[in-house]
């Protein structure tokens, strides 16, 4: 059973546009919602997170939506760059008790064209 | 500060073979986790641990082993490989308390199993 579900699989976007990935999970009882950047031969890097005491949480160019009753999350970048191309994966856990079991989504390739 | 540091970074063994990744980190971090990554399906937690002494099953733990006799390292067993264990294997840690739920990722280990 898949508990965080993230699209589209794979995204191209022209530098200077706006990148959306959105996610959407299952459990209730996850509080923690992090976006993990990966670079081809790297391992993931935390790159924003948030939980569901705000709606919005924006770091530079990087901002997360958060829907709590459609139990729905996204990810926009804005005035993408080439240097933005690699993988992202949303993930989700709980806080408190069980927040070491991050669940991640399947991951978007995003690629920005000059 | 090394943070996350994972060996070896490639291996190629065949059906049947044993073997230990190695992980360890340098930021008494006190939780440690091992995932897989194959394309198309993510990251997948194997094991975790929430403390030397202490481990426990994640989503695909079948085939592996860990341990955590110290806090700094936590090595992963491949008992008896087989084909579908070829894969990326990635290390991750986290300190404990509220500032601390983003997980420092290493820089995986890409295992083949021929």
């Amino acid at each position: 059973q898949q508990q965080v579900k993230q699209s589209p699989q794979s995204l191209i976007v022209q530098k200077g546009g706006i990148s959306i990935i959105n996610c959407a999970y299952e459990n209730t009882a996850f509080d923690y919602f992090p976006w993990y950047q990966q670079f081809p031969g790297k391992g993931p890097a935390l790159l924003i997170a948030i939980r569901p005491d705000v709606s919005e949480k924006k770091e530079g160019r990087f901002t997360i939506s958060f829907n709590k009753s459609a139990k729905q999350f996204s990810l926009h970048i804005m005035d993408s760059q080439p240097g933005d191309s690699a993988t992202y994966f949303c993930a989700a856990s709980p806080l408190g008790a069980g927040s070491y079991q991050l669940t991640f989504g399947k991951g978007t390739k995003l690629s920005v064209i000059p | 500060n090394a943070g996350v540091t994972q060996t070896p970074k490639f291996q190629v063994l065949k059906t049947g073979q044993s073997m230990t990744l190695q992980c360890a980190q340098d930021m008494n971090h006190e939780y440690m986790s091992w995932y897989r990554q194959d394309p198309g399906m993510g990251l997948r937690l194997i094991h975790y641990s929430v403390g030397a002494g202490i481990t426990d099953q994640g989503e695909v733990p079948n085939g592996y082993n860990v341990s955590r006799s110290t806090t700094e390292d936590f090595p992963l067993r491949l008992l008896s490989a087989a084909p579908s264990q070829t894969s990326v294997y990635f290390c991750a840690s986290r300190g404990q308390g509220a500032s601390n739920y983003g997980y420092t990722f290493g820089s995986g280990t890409r295992l083949t199993v021929v």
